[in-house]
């Protein structure tokens, strides 16, 4: 079936770094991927969505500054946090859209911590 | 704009017990995508179940079903004989033109399921 690599699982860094987040469809190309945000215990908050070969779709409040999302390939979207700081500690998550039939399949997610 | 609610932060069931997860929502569009995700501790994100606003018969798959009401704009969840993996956060969530269509998610807060022997 459908799968979606995201990597890396885990990321511990210091305040300042910036940090690269691949979210990769295997087997199937991808034109559209969404990046997503979850705070422990809450909801996933749709970030930005990502067009292959265009600029990303930025959510309302999300710094495009901030989290830069390119879309080079019909397979890789990447979304990169820029200096991050402690209160971009979260977990990212993406999504991308297999075919018209199927619903979305997430990749595995990434936690970021940033000390 | 739309709109999720799940009103349960969490839920108790013994195991082989059916629970109900409750989910409403709010839309104006005519043409939308109801899912239910499953997120266990791990954090990846679990396809359950999908319903079409248009489709006439409640969407079924294995032990999880969909009690569709949509003149109440409600889509529960029903999982049958629960079992202990099933101990997670459900997600509700809402697509503008159903399954097929090229948008986002909208999810809503939550349901924590405790499965207990």
């Amino acid at each position: 079936g459908a799968v979606v690599s995201q990597h890396p699982s885990w990321v511990i860094c210091k305040s300042g770094t910036s940090v690269k987040i691949e979210c990769r469809s295997l087997d199937f190309q991808a034109t559209t991927m969404f990046w997503y945000r979850q705070f422990p215990k809450q909801s996933l908050m749709l970030m930005a969505t990502s067009n292959e070969g265009s600029k990303a779709t930025y959510e309302q409040g999300v710094e495009k500054d901030k989290f830069l999302i390119n879309h080079a390939s019909l397979t890789l979207s990447t979304l990169t946090v820029t200096s991050a700081h402690p209160e971009d500690s979260s977990f990212y998550i993406c999504s991308a859209i297999y075919r018209v039939s199927q619903p979305q399949h997430f990749g595995d997610g990434t936690r970021l911590s940033i000390l | 704009a739309q709109k999720i609610t799940q009103t349960q932060p969490g839920m108790f069931v013994q195991e082989k017990e059916a629970v109900t997860l409750d989910c409403t929502y709010d839309t104006s569009d005519q043409s939308y995508g109801l899912f239910w995700y499953k997120q266990p501790s791990s954090g990846e994100m679990i396809f359950l179940i999908y319903q079409g606003s248009y489709d006439e018969q409640n969407a079924t798959e294995g032990r999880y079903s969909l009690n569709f009401q949509k003149a109440r704009k409600s889509a529960n969840l029903v999982i049958s004989a629960s079992q202990l993996g099933d101990s997670a956060m459900f997600f509700c969530a809402m697509s503008s033109g159903g399954k097929q269509a090229g948008t986002a998610l909208i999810f809503g807060k939550g349901t924590t399921l405790s499965v207990s022997s």
